[in-house]
């Protein structure tokens, strides 16, 4: 497909255990982006990839809180002993250059941690 | 108090009236600012980009921005059941890649 694809499109777990999130962006998309979107809420910004190095991971809540992106293109957000408040949207983007540019988002993992 | 604040709604109307949207924000910083919509389980995608002050115009779209009194609008002309979606502003200073959202509204458009 052409847009940005994200697995699983449904995760449910128990908390404390570890869950990863993928991310496969658009075919030469350079910049990567991780944001958080929790019910009645906007989403918010967690980390920002530009290549295979994480430029601003500011975002990120914790240090359970973790995402790699290899070889540049697809990314896994890494959550480990997951909470009931880390329940959520995650919603990947990407766009072709970081600092300027539209992000295409994908439709989001949705977390849910009993 | 966040730095982008959002009315959630919801807001229903009928089908073919103006719709009004709005945002106020509190960071001077804020240089860019987006329209995004969201439809159901789905991601955001943009409608709207506009750069400092001003008016910008798309279609059925029209995107305000006042820096002085820091309100953000978009108006929605001859609004449609497939306008229906929750509606998110959004803000950024100097990268594009940071965005502060709203909480977005929830907008209905009945036939």
């Amino acid at each position: 497909g052409a847009g940005v694809s994200q697995t699983p499109s449904n995760k449910v777990t128990e908390k404390g255990k570890y869950v990863e999130l993928r991310c496969d962006p658009i075919s030469g998309h350079t910049a990567l982006y991780w944001y958080r979107q929790s019910l009645g809420q906007g989403p918010e910004f967690l980390i920002y990839f530009q290549g295979t190095g994480a430029a601003d991971d500011s975002g990120l809540p914790n240090d359970r809180f973790f995402a790699v992106r290899p070889e540049g293109s697809v990314s896994t957000l890494k959550i480990q002993r997951t909470e009931r408040g880390d329940s959520a949207v995650y919603l990947c983007a990407s766009s072709q250059q970081g600092d300027t540019g539209e992000l295409f988002f994908g439709e989001g993992s949705r977390l849910t941690v009993l | 108090q966040k730095e982008v604040e959002q009315d959630p709604g919801p807001l229903s109307v009928p089908e073919g009236a103006i719709v009004s949207l709005n945002c106020t924000y509190s960071n001077s910083a804020f240089q860019y600012f987006m329209w995004y919509r969201q439809y159901s389980r789905k991601g955001p995608e943009l409608l709207m980009y506009t750069y400092s002050s001003g008016n910008k115009e798309d279609g059925r779209f029209t995107a305000q921005v006042d820096k002085s009194s820091k309100y953000i609008s978009l108006f929605i002309r001859d609004s449609q059941p497939s306008d229906s979606a929750t509606y998110l502003c959004a803000s950024t200073g100097g990268s594009n890649y940071k965005l502060t959202f709203g909480k977005g509204t929830l907008l209905t458009v009945n036939p």
